[in-house]
């Protein structure tokens, strides 16, 4: 159980394009997701705390006009860059914390590349 | 706000080995401690957390690890390593009580195994 899976895997996309990443908790239902960003051999950065049925919660420095997050069902939450830039090349990961759990699971991540 | 060290960038030890993986942490109450292991291409894969109670806290794939309040350490430890150990290891502290918005990532400590 506790499965947390994201879409796509991987992309490619050229700058000024918008990319959306999905979310999913498959068997549980997540009333908060994470998401985060890792850079080659860094560690993970929380970017943004994501609630169902409200506004995302941005870590400090990053732009949340940049970095678009919905969370709009118990199972489900988006991450869109907009805008993409070459430096918003990273590694995306989301977590999602089922209700009432002390943890959080962790999805397999995101590869993006602006090219 | 809580950070965490992990002071081993990197780590080798030979098949059959025993391992230890250092972490220190900094919060100023009553921390949530997790170690996590990342192997290329697949997702955050949780070992073992210590919330309260026993110290000495046993995990998945044979791990362990001890908390020393008096040191601010969360030790990761296996008695005999196996190849396919080899991944990359964080070691992250969440506050009490809402922690995943306070959750915080150590460096990371990557290990490879030698046969």
């Amino acid at each position: 159980g506790a499965v947390v899976s994201q879409h796509p895997s991987w992309v490619i996309c050229k700058s000024g394009t918008s990319v959306k990443i999905e979310c999913r908790s498959l068997d549980f239902q997540a009333t908060t997701m994470f998401w985060y960003r890792q850079f080659p051999k860094q560690s993970l950065m929380l970017m943004a705390t994501s609630n169902e049925g409200s506004k995302a919660t941005y870590e400090q420095g990053v732009e949340k006009d940049k970095f678009l997050i919905n969370h709009a069902s118990l199972t489900l939450s988006t991450l869109t860059v907009t805008s993409a830039h070459p430096e918003d090349s990273s590694f995306y990961i989301c977590s999602a914390s089922p209700q009432g759990a002390d943890e959080q699971f962790f999805g397999p991540g995101t590869r993006l590349t602006v090219l | 706000a809580q950070s965490v060290t992990q002071p081993d960038i990197h780590i080798t030890v030979s098949e059959g080995a025993s391992l230890e993986l250092r972490c220190n942490y900094s919060y100023g109450a009553t921390p949530y401690l997790f170690w996590y292991v990342q192997s290329p291409g697949q997702g955050l894969q949780l070992l073992l957390k210590y919330f309260s109670g026993d110290t000495l806290v046993q995990g998945i794939k044979g791990f362990e690890a001890e908390f020393k309040r008096s040191q601010s350490s969360f030790n990761l430890r296996k008695p005999s390593v196996h190849w396919s150990d080899a991944a990359e290891y964080f070691c992250a502290v969440g506050a009490h009580r809402n922690y995943g918005q306070n959750f915080v990532f150590g460096p990371g400590t990557r290990l490879s195994v030698l046969p």
